[in-house]
């Protein structure tokens, strides 16, 4: 199976700060990589796929980059509605995986 | 997008069985690869298995392959998961999950609320 590891766990920031998020996974995935946004007792959902695509309806203040093996997931001003929990997943293979995840805490 | 609703969830003693159901409204159920999603109380998202449109294919984690069964009924617009010889590791909250296209190996973009799955004695 394809690893994908997820950098750093734990982020303290404050509302307004740029935020990166970085994933990096054990081979080549060319850009088959979602972000997803997880908050407490809710279900998941996505903020990008393909590496830098936007889902419909999510703020322009996320945005995605990377190919390969290494990506991010940037927030270019935090508000306070992105407390929450990242996960990034990529689908190069049938057998999809999960970062750890990334909580981005109030500081 | 769609929606989706878990349900069959619940207490089960280790070695025992369950079988989860999704029903799906608001979108066109058969054209879409689904999938079932868990996550263990406190932690990660772990792809459990995949089912094509059509039902075809199908495709599991190492980690349940030969006790899990993922099916779906089109007529009825459900997505199944007969889960068997369960242990405390498949403790988690399961959530069906929907790919974007008929062919599956996609990521998802619609999630059901979950249903929780606890096996204990």
């Amino acid at each position: 199976d394809i690893q994908m590891t997820q950098f750093p766990s734990t982020l303290s920031a404050s509302v307004g700060d740029r935020v990166t998020i970085t994933c990096r996974a054990s081979q080549n995935i060319y850009t088959w990589l979602a972000w997803y946004q997880q908050k407490p007792g809710k279900a998941p959902t996505v903020l990008i796929y393909k590496a830098s695509t936007l889902q419909s309806g999510v703020p322009s203040r996320f945005s995605g980059s990377g190919s390969g093996t290494e990506f991010t997931l940037t927030i270019s001003s935090l508000q306070p509605d992105d407390f929450a929990t990242y996960y990034c997943q990529q689908y190069h293979s049938y057998s999809r995986t999960f970062g750890q995840g990334t909580k981005v805490e109030i500081k | 997008e769609g929606q989706l609703v878990e349900s069959g969830g619940g207490l089960v003693q280790p070695g025992g069985s369950l079988r989860l159901s999704c029903a799906a409204s608001e979108f066109t159920f058969s054209s879409y690869a689904m999938s079932w999603v868990r996550q263990a109380p406190g932690k990660g998202l772990e792809w459990v298995s995949t089912l094509s449109g059509t039902g075809a294919s199908t495709y599991y984690a190492d980690s349940v392959k030969g006790r899990f069964t993922i099916s779906r009924d089109n007529s009825k617009n459900t997505l199944y998961l007969q889960m068997n010889s369960l242990g405390a590791e498949d403790t988690a909250i399961y959530y069906c999950a929907k790919d974007p296209y008929m062919t599956p190996a996609q990521y998802f973009d619609c999630w059901g609320q979950g249903t929780l799955v606890t096996v204990s004695s």
